[in-house]
């Protein structure tokens, strides 16, 4: 168990529609990282929050979107969903050093 | 930009046997951190180990250690006396010092045989 939660752990929706999925870092981490793993692309970073603050942004479409609040966990909000976003949402906190993923949300998009 | 590179897409190895996966990277910054992660069936990923560019000596944790070259880019996992328990995926990544993503290669697939 690597102290990151993630729920929920299955989200089956159809295209167009909105989901959020949330993330609770370890107990101290204050940087949150959201990873989308998929079978074309494979693990590809998105975003990074750092105690409450946008510090990093990768391969992230305009249709999704974060946050962390103030109790440091963060959430991914993905909209205007495609087929192609289905995918395994990894989200992975850290001080310092190694990364430590949580469980993840597989998203199905039908 | 970093590029992390493992060419072999499965192993197949008998239980108890040593094995070795294969890792190279890509890299113009002078200072790096190279990962190790698993990730078995039930999806999670589970960090293995660390070494960091200027660490003198290779890393080890338990069964796991890193066979790390700097002059030829490679950081090649070990894993020792291997058990049924470590079928699963396993990534390479790294991170440029002052950023903050992790950069994966494809992964590759370890399956061991009883």
């Amino acid at each position: 168990d690597s102290g990151v939660t993630q729920t929920p752990k299955h989200l089956i929706t159809a295209t167009g529609q909105r989901v959020t999925l949330r993330c609770s870092p370890r107990s101290g981490d204050l940087s949150v990282y959201w990873y989308q793993q998929s079978l074309d692309q494979g693990l590809q970073f998105l975003i990074q929050y750092y105690n409450g603050e946008e510090r990093a942004k990768g391969n992230i479409l305009e249709r999704f979107s974060a946050q962390q609040f103030p109790d440091l966990h963060s959430e991914l909000n993905l909209s205007s969903l495609e087929l192609g976003d289905s995918a395994l949402y990894f989200c992975a906190s850290s001080v310092e050093g190694a990364q430590y993923f949580g469980p993840g949300t597989r998203l199905t998009v039908l | 930009a970093q590029k992390i590179t493992q060419t072999q897409p499965g192993m197949f190895v008998q239980e108890k046997e040593a094995v070795t996966l294969d890792c190279t990277y890509d890299t113009s910054d002078p200072s790096y951190g190279l990962f190790w992660y698993k990730q078995p069936s039930s999806g999670e990923m589970i960090f293995l180990i660390y070494q960091g560019s200027y660490d003198q000596q290779n890393a080890t944790e338990g069964r796991y250690s890193l066979n790390f070259q700097k002059a030829r880019k490679s950081a090649n996992l070990v894993i020792s006396a291997s058990q049924l328990g470590d079928s699963a995926m396993y990534f390479c990544a790294m991170r440029a010092q002052g950023a903050q993503k992790l950069v994966f290669g494809q992964g590759t697939r370890l399956t061991i045989n009883p």
